[in-house]
């Protein structure tokens, strides 16, 4: 079935360095994978988001990385803030739908 | 101005009552979905409808009756709540069915059940 695993699902770094989130699908026909950022009590965001003609895409801090071939997608945060704290959500489409993975809690201390 | 809007932002009620949560969004999208999220944070859907019909169950029970009125607004009614029901529903919205228009969806602010 469509599946989206996400790892890891906890990750602490200290302020400064940087962080990675990592995404695997499994629906080939997926052509567009969206990262959402969610902080404690709000809605999730969008941060950020790669279409599959596309293998790469950075806004400032932020960047993604899509590998089609290995269904393989990767969130980076370079010089990561306190503020970055947050849970974090890949996604990929599938039938209809968004397909979310579980979610990675980002503690960047200070 | 906010774009996904839903009501209430707090709903604490008992076993058993049955209670509905209203969604609005006036971004001009053609598609709008539910969602619940519970402790763990997962994301799951629940409905998703485009146009007005229905396009995705998820497998929920029956107790929870979505309606439509219009592309624009989303609501969620439940019968009979379960302890199991209290979460954090979510509303969004995207133009393009599932993502087939490869845009983003945006989220309401949430409503969170707590069934005492």
């Amino acid at each position: 079935g469509e599946n989206v695993e996400q790892h890891p699902s906890t990750l602490s770094v200290q302020e400064g360095d940087s962080a990675v989130i990592k995404c695997t699908y499994s629906d080939s026909a997926s052509n567009y994978f969206p990262w959402y950022k969610q902080e404690l009590g709000k809605r999730p965001q969008l941060i950020i988001d790669i279409r599959s003609n596309v293998g790469e895409k950075k806004d400032q801090r932020i960047a993604v990385t899509l590998n089609k071939t290995a269904k393989h997608f990767s969130l980076h945060i370079t010089e990561t803030q306190p503020e970055d704290s947050a849970v974090y959500f890949c996604a990929a489409t599938g039938t209809y739908k968004y397909i979310f993975g579980t979610g990675t809690r980002l503690k960047v201390l200070a | 101005d906010t774009a996904v809007s839903q009501t209430p932002k707090y709903l604490v009620t008992q076993m058993g009552n049955d209670k509905s949560i209203k969604c609005e969004q006036n971004l001009g999208h053609d598609t709008m979905y539910w969602y619940k999220q519970d402790s763990k944070k997962f994301l799951k859907i629940m409905f998703s409808y485009n146009n007005k019909e229905l396009i995705i169950n998820e497998t929920v029970p029956n107790r929870f009756s979505p309606k439509s009125p219009d592309k624009a607004h989303l609501n969620l009614h439940i019968n009979s709540l379960e302890l199991g029901d209290s979460a954090v529903y979510f509303c969004a919205s995207s133009q393009g069915l599932g993502g087939a228009g490869n845009q983003p969806q945006h989220f309401g602010d949430g409503t969170r059940l707590s069934i005492l």
